[in-house]
């Protein structure tokens, strides 16, 4: 497996708290993802980096913010957890864009009451 | 914006039938990639499939992807019970890796 490391691995967080998911990657890879995963909905991106301080919105980007100040980083915040946010998080790594297979961290399980 | 739909959404066999996963996009992909996921864990790449009518194999599993280059399916021969997962499909358009769905699959011994 590439090493890809999703820190912490659970959370229960209470509604109104922020939130951060950490990535950590030792591939060198330049595209990071996040992702969730919902019963019924299957993978949806929520945001994605092609570069250190360069990233770009997904289909689901609303209540979430990222960072990148490291290539091996990419954190996730949720400013003000929602309940609706309540689910598993997974980073994932590729190499290039679009054509390359995408390395997925083990996920992290947010529970927001 | 490109949709990705993965047909069916659950199957329960018997150990040793066949298994099939249908993938089709509301676009033209330029390639197609199928990954599994086991319960608990996290999704795990099969393989990528970029020429119109490829079809590749791995062991008992079988996949192809359509001439028009907006389908494509995932074929297991003789199921067995580690095959229990569910697995996806991922197309790539002119945006974004589009996961579907998925397809779960429980296999009973």
């Amino acid at each position: 497996d590439a090493g890809i490391t999703q820190s912490p691995r659970h959370k229960v967080t209470e509604t109104g708290t922020p939130v951060t998911l950490r990535c950590h990657q030792t591939e060198n890879h330049r595209y990071m993802y996040w992702y969730r995963q919902d019963p019924g909905h299957g993978l949806r991106l929520i945001h994605y980096s092609y570069g250190v301080k360069d990233t770009d919105k997904g289909e689901v980007s609303d209540g979430y913010s990222v960072s990148r100040s490291k290539t091996e980083d990419f954190l996730l915040t949720l400013e003000s957890a929602t309940s609706s946010q309540t689910s598993v998080y997974f980073c994932a790594i590729s190499e290039s864009w679009g054509s390359s297979p995408l390395h997925f961290g083990n996920g992290t399980r947010l529970t927001v009451t | 914006g490109q949709q990705v739909m993965q047909i069916p959404q659950y199957q329960h066999v018997q150990e040793g039938e066949d298994f099939t996963t249908y993938c089709n996009s509301s676009t033209t992909l330029s390639n197609i990639q199928w990954y599994k996921q086991r319960p608990g864990g996290h999704p795990v790449f099969l393989i990528q499939l970029v020429k119109s009518g490829e079809v590749k194999k791995q062991k008992r599993l079988t996949f192809q992807f359509g001439e028009a280059k907006k389908n494509s399916s995932l074929h297991i021969t003789a199921t067995q019970t580690t095959d229990v997962g569910t697995y996806f499909c991922a197309g790539e358009g002119y945006s974004t890796l589009t996961f579907g769905k998925g397809t779960m699959l429980l296999v009973s011994p």
